[in-house]
């Protein structure tokens, strides 16, 4: 079975600044993809970022990147410039690859980081 | 751009009362997936959809069920409510796609208050 783990409940940050927040995971398997979600106060779910585990460079979009260990199953998320609205909760989560043929399974969720960014 | 659409979005019901829960995936979308997000909790998968045919299973209690209809909307069904079931209910849908994965997509969630 797959875990994430996210080690950090809340976080703050001072707009401008840079935060980074961790995740790891537990899996067997070699084939994955990894994902941060934003939730705000609106409680929808927001994808900001996706890892394919067979990459071996970090993706970015724009503000946000990630730092993706394989070795070490550590997959953190660093947000530059941070802005208002980037309160939020993150969620770290992962997804098997799906077989050739098969269908997708489902995401597995962290317990979450609350981050808080300050004026 | 179409996103996922959930109703109702927000229901109020009674212990012991039972509960309907839509979602209309994103056109051409083939597979739903329903999840439970308590309060301060992070989504817990409950089920999945491909096709029409029940994909997936996660922790779903007996006292639910999940189908999908011929146009690919799905209906999460809640019997004998408990005070525990309040929480919010996310449907996200995506489109297979030979030899990939395809990223999730969310609803806006319906939230369900258990009195």
């Amino acid at each position: 079975a797959q875990t994430v783990t996210q080690s950090q409940p809340e976080m703050s940050v001072q707009e401008a600044e840079t935060v980074t927040l961790s995740c790891t995971y537990d899996t067997s398997e070699n084939n994955y993809y990894l994902f941060w979600y934003k939730q705000p106060p609106s409680r929808q779910m927001i994808l900001v970022i996706r890892q394919e585990a067979y990459k071996q460079q970090n993706a970015t979009e724009n503000r946000f990147s990630v730092n993706f260990q394989k070795a070490a199953k550590s997959f953190s998320l660093k947000i530059s410039d941070s802005q208002l609205g980037d309160t939020a909760m993150y969620f770290c989560a992962f997804m098997k690859r799906k077989n050739y043929g098969g269908s997708q399974g489902n995401l597995i969720f962290g317990k979450g980081t609350k981050l808080s960014v300050k004026p | 751009a179409a996103g996922v659409i959930q109703s109702p979005r927000h229901l109020i019901k009674e212990k012991r009362e039972t509960a309907t829960l839509k979602c209309y995936p994103i056109p051409r979308h083939d597979t739903v997936y329903w999840y439970q997000q308590g309060p301060g909790q992070d989504p817990q998968f409950l089920i999945s959809f491909y096709e029409k045919m029940q994909s997936d299973k996660g922790s779903i209690p007996d006292r639910f069920s999940a189908q999908q209809f011929s146009d690919y909307h799905s209906e999460l069904n809640m019997s004998s409510l408990e005070l525990g079931d309040s929480a919010l209910y996310f449907c996200a849908s995506s489109l297979e796609v030979q030899g990939a994965n395809s990223p999730l997509h969310f609803g806006n969630g319906t939230r369900l208050t258990v009195t």
